[in-house]
């Protein structure tokens, strides 16, 4: 079974700090796709970064950046100099080739401290 | 105008009615979601759909019907909803394993 955990529900840090969000993964397919997305109060979803599994560089963009560990399943986003913009809800999520089915984890809230 | 948008945005109905809520995409796109997102549960997947007439089921499929004649709409079905179906609905579309566009939402409540 394809599944995402994300195992902190709630995050604090303060502004221009670092924080780190954890997520794990499990699935039987090689081909596979990993992404987070962020969360405003405005409910709207947006992609952070997009990481291919058959790739081992880990993906940056801007102050985001992922460690992917594919042995050990697990996939965590790294959030430098932080804004009072990133103040948000983040989901982790993965999509296999096989079954195109696009699962998310349960999210962790992260508030960002002035 | 370009994007996904669903309506209605809220929604409030009765234990047992039958509702639908409705998701439009511009861009052509092959893959579709349903999702509802709810409070330590995050967002689960209802149902997908990889092309027009071409549709399976997700984590959380029951008392949910979906259709997709035309690739641009995906139309979510409560055959007869619950109060444990009271969420916030999402709708997505993506073109392959790239990135996912979403809807606004539909606040969903039923009393």
């Amino acid at each position: 079974a394809q599944t995402v955990t994300q195992s902190q529900p709630e995050m604090s840090v303060q502004e221009a700090e670092t924080v780190t969000l954890s997520c794990t993964y499990d699935t039987s397919e090689n081909n596979y796709y990993l992404f987070w997305y962020k969360q405003p109060p405005s409910r709207q979803m947006i992609l952070v970064i997009r990481q291919e599994a058959y790739k081992q560089q880990n993906a940056t963009e801007n102050r985001f950046s992922v460690n992917f560990q594919k042995a050990a399943k697990s996939f965590s986003l790294k959030i430098s100099d932080s804004q009072l913009g990133d103040t948000a809800m983040y989901f982790c999520a993965s999509i296999t080739s096989g079954t195109y089915k696009y699962i998310f984890g349960t999210g962790t809230r992260l508030k960002v401290l002035a | 105008d370009a994007g996904i948008t669903q309506s209605p945005r809220y929604k409030i109905t009765e234990t047992g009615r039958q509702v639908t809520l409705m998701c439009h995409q511009t861009w052509s796109h092959s893959y579709m979601f349903w999702y509802r997102q709810d409070l330590g549960h995050g967002l689960r997947l209802i149902y997908y759909s990889a092309a027009a007439d071409i549709t399976d089921k997700g984590e959380v499929p029951d008392g949910y019907v979906v259709s997709r004649s035309k690739t641009e709409n995906f139309p979510l079905t409560l055959e007869s909803a619950t109060r444990s179906q009271t969420s916030v609905y999402f709708c997505a579309s993506s073109w392959d394993r790239s990135e996912a566009f979403f809807g606004q939402g539909t606040r969903l409540t039923v009393v």
